[in-house]
């Protein structure tokens, strides 16, 4: 069985600055990875697909990388609005998988 | 803009049967497929299965045959019935659009519902 590991699990940065969040899969999932931003009472947003193909209407400053077993989601320059939980999906083999998700705080 | 929002009474027993529905606005049911997936606290988001809008289903086996999903076209809307609930089913409770390459099994989602807390206790 696939095990998706998303690190850090917590990072903190400032608003302005990049933020690097990674996501691992035990096995390789080709580019059939996606990333969801998720805040506090709202739904979660698809943010990436295909590993590194941005969702309509996501900021050009959000952007994904990788493929196999090691991927990407950069942030280029923090908003206020972008501080939030960052959560990985593999779609590659069934059933769906999501990682344990970061939270990204303001620092 | 497709939105989805989730209903449900909010608190079940244990070992009754937690129903849900969701309800889909802003585009139509047909000629998609609709996923539950949901999260307990503290723990990473479970994909629980999908339905297509012409009832076909698929599980992830984790929920050892306990749940079950239907749709209705004619309401826009689509349900997640889940078994013998325990503790352990307590979470928020999202609904999903999936979507990219249903033939192979491949999908993401991109329209979910704010979520539902389902509180299983006595």
């Amino acid at each position: 069985e696939i095990v998706i590991t998303q690190s850090p699990a917590t990072l903190s940065v400032s608003p302005g600055e990049r933020a690097t969040l990674s996501c691992r899969a035990s096995q390789g999932v080709s580019s059939n990875l996606a990333w969801y931003q998720r805040k506090p009472g709202q739904a979660p947003r698809l943010l990436i697909y295909g590993a590194s193909t941005r969702a309509t209407g996501i900021p050009a400053r959000f952007s994904g990388s990788g493929s196999g077993t090691e991927f990407t989601l950069t942030i280029s320059s923090l908003q206020s609005e972008d501080f939030a939980v960052y959560y990985c999906q593999q779609y590659n083999k069934w059933p769906p998988l999501f990682g344990q998700g970061t939270k990204l705080e303001i620092k | 803009q497709v939105q989805l929002q989730e209903s449900g009474p909010g608190l079940v027993k244990p070992s009754e049967t937690l129903s849900l529905t969701c309800t889909v606005s802003g585009g139509s049911i047909t000629n998609n497929y609709w996923s539950w997936i949901r999260q307990p606290p503290g723990k990473g988001l479970e994909w629980i299965g999908y339905v297509s809008y012409s009832g076909s289903t698929n599980y992830n086996p984790s929920l050892k045959s306990r749940a079950t999903i239907s749709v209705e076209t004619s309401k826009n809307h689509f349900s997640l019935n889940l078994s013998s609930v325990t503790a352990a089913d307590t979470a928020v409770y999202y609904c999903a659009r999936n979507s990219g390459n249903y033939g192979l099994m491949l999908y993401y989602f991109d329209y979910w519902g704010q979520g539902a807390l389902l509180t299983v206790s006595s």
